[in-house]
């Protein structure tokens, strides 16, 4: 099946540095790509959309000069954390949609824990 | 925004019993998805259901889609240490995925 990596799968970083996330899809080309940022013991609440070519569209309450989103080409799409505070502390998950997917099925990354001390 | 509502939001069982939920919304939708995901991992899709009244089987686990279009259950049958894990429920939209809260199943052996 397809699959969809994502690197680090752990990070931990300083108050106030920048952390990018990477979001691939390994055996297919992903046109849209989402982000997703998960809390312990909840659900996953969808942060933005990212089209290749184009800019993201973000979630309402998502600030966008924060979580930075590039999808640069059909494989890959990143995530920046800006001047990461301990409140950005989170399970990161992006998921992908295959080009020519006729039920827009989609297919997640493994997660990217961010811990910011 | 559209809510997902999903029960329960915790289930304790024993091995070898049947494990069920549900979701439920108070708007129509055209496809309902039943993901799993094990602790530190990305979810990872059961069964997806695309037609109202549809009864799809996944080796122990099956699902329906409910008639109004606006409910769907998972049944787990003899569940194993392995199905121990988060279960969403998730709605299709034009673009986006919507999930529910989850249920977490924990199993005793």
């Amino acid at each position: 099946g397809a699959v969809v990596s994502q690197h680090p799968s752990r990070v931990i970083c300083k108050s106030g540095t920048s952390v990018k996330i990477e979001c691939r899809s390994l055996d297919f080309q992903a046109t849209t790509m989402f982000w997703y940022r998960q809390f312990p013991k909840k659900s996953l609440m969808l942060m933005a959309t990212s089209n290749e070519g184009s800019k993201a569209t973000y979630e309402q309450g998502v600030e966008k000069d924060k979580f930075l989103i590039n999808h640069a080409s059909l494989t890959l799409s990143t995530l920046t954390v800006t001047s990461a505070h301990p409140e950005d502390s989170s399970f990161y998950i992006c998921s992908a949609r295959a080009r020519l997917a006729e039920t827009g099925e989609l297919f997640f990354g493994e997660g990217s824990r961010l811990t910011v001390l | 925004g559209q809510q997902l509502n999903q029960s329960p939001q915790s289930m304790f069982i024993q091995e070898g019993e049947d494990v069920s939920m549900n979701c439920t919304s108070s708007s129509i939708f055209n496809t309902w998805l039943w993901y799993k995901q094990d602790p530190g991992e990305g979810p990872v899709l059961l069964i997806a259901l695309y037609k109202a009244g549809e009864l799809t089987s996944n080796g122990r686990l099956t699902a329906q889609f409910g008639i109004t279009r606006k409910d769907s259950f998972l049944n787990i049958s003899a569940s194993i240490p392995s199905d121990v894990g988060i279960y969403f429920c998730a709605r299709q939209g034009a673009q986006k995925l919507v999930f529910g809260q989850g249920t977490r199943l924990t199993i005793n052996p």
